[in-house]
């Protein structure tokens, strides 16, 4: 179990290119998050996914956001066309689920995008 | 909606000081509680939970405890280390999907 990972973990990009993170989650987890974190702020839900399912997304997820998570495994978040208001921390998050639990979401060490 | 108010930072202590950062919520129904710490350079680590009412979380020192009464989550330690210099985040979840709901974190720093 190396954890939930992130890639890249810095990205600089120029307003009005489109950028693409990936996530890799602990690997028997089957419930996906994404959130992002403003600087000085708590981190804001983005969307979710229940295996490639994507069950819920948050109103904060514009129709330049787009996730996906085929057959279940990875996930990848894209933004097209940034703008200086997309800079922010973008967290995964990967959780079990099953039963009448609570299973700790465990987070990856984010993605950090910066748009000129 | 839903919403987590927690105490500004920085907080500034000496090390051997009594923490208490203070977590208050709004929510409809009976949420689950928790307070995930963001140590320097690392990723959110779940700190301490508590599912419901009364009951108390507890992890390296650190306690909290559940109260509807007051619709708080305060975090305690009785005697903070220049170790426990972080980021402090009380969060909540309220849906079945386990989406988490962040007040906007507090900083601690400990000086030896």
């Amino acid at each position: 179990d190396t954890g939930v990972s992130q890639n890249p973990r810095h990205k600089i990009t120029k307003r009005g290119q489109n950028v693409t993170f990936r996530c890799d989650p602990i690997s028997e987890h089957n419930r996906l998050y994404w959130y992002r974190q403003t600087l000085g702020q708590g981190p804001e839900f983005l969307t979710y996914f229940q295996n490639e399912a994507q069950l819920e997304k948050s109103r904060l997820l514009s129709d330049r956001f787009s996730a996906e998570r085929p057959k279940g495994s990875f996930s990848t978040l894209e933004i097209q066309r940034t703008e200086q208001g997309d800079s922010a921390m973008y967290l995964c998050a990967s959780s079990l689920s099953g039963g009448t639990g609570l299973y700790e979401q465990y987070f990856g060490p984010g993605t950090r995008l910066t748009v000129t | 909606g839903d919403s987590v108010t927690q105490m500004e930072g920085p907080v500034t202590l000496s090390e051997e000081a009594f923490l208490t950062i203070n977590c208050t919520y709004t929510a409809t129904g009976y949420p689950s509680l928790f307070w995930y710490v963001q140590y320097p350079g690392e990723g959110l680590q779940l700190l301490l939970k508590a599912t419901k009412a009364d009951d108390k979380g507890s992890n390296k020192g650190f306690e909290a405890t559940y109260r509807k009464e007051t619709t708080s989550f305060h975090l305690e330690k009785g005697s903070v280390q220049v170790s426990d210099s972080a980021v402090y985040f009380c969060a909540l979840i309220s849906d079945s999907w386990g989406k988490l709901q962040f007040g906007a974190g507090t900083q601690v720093v400990v000086t030896p």
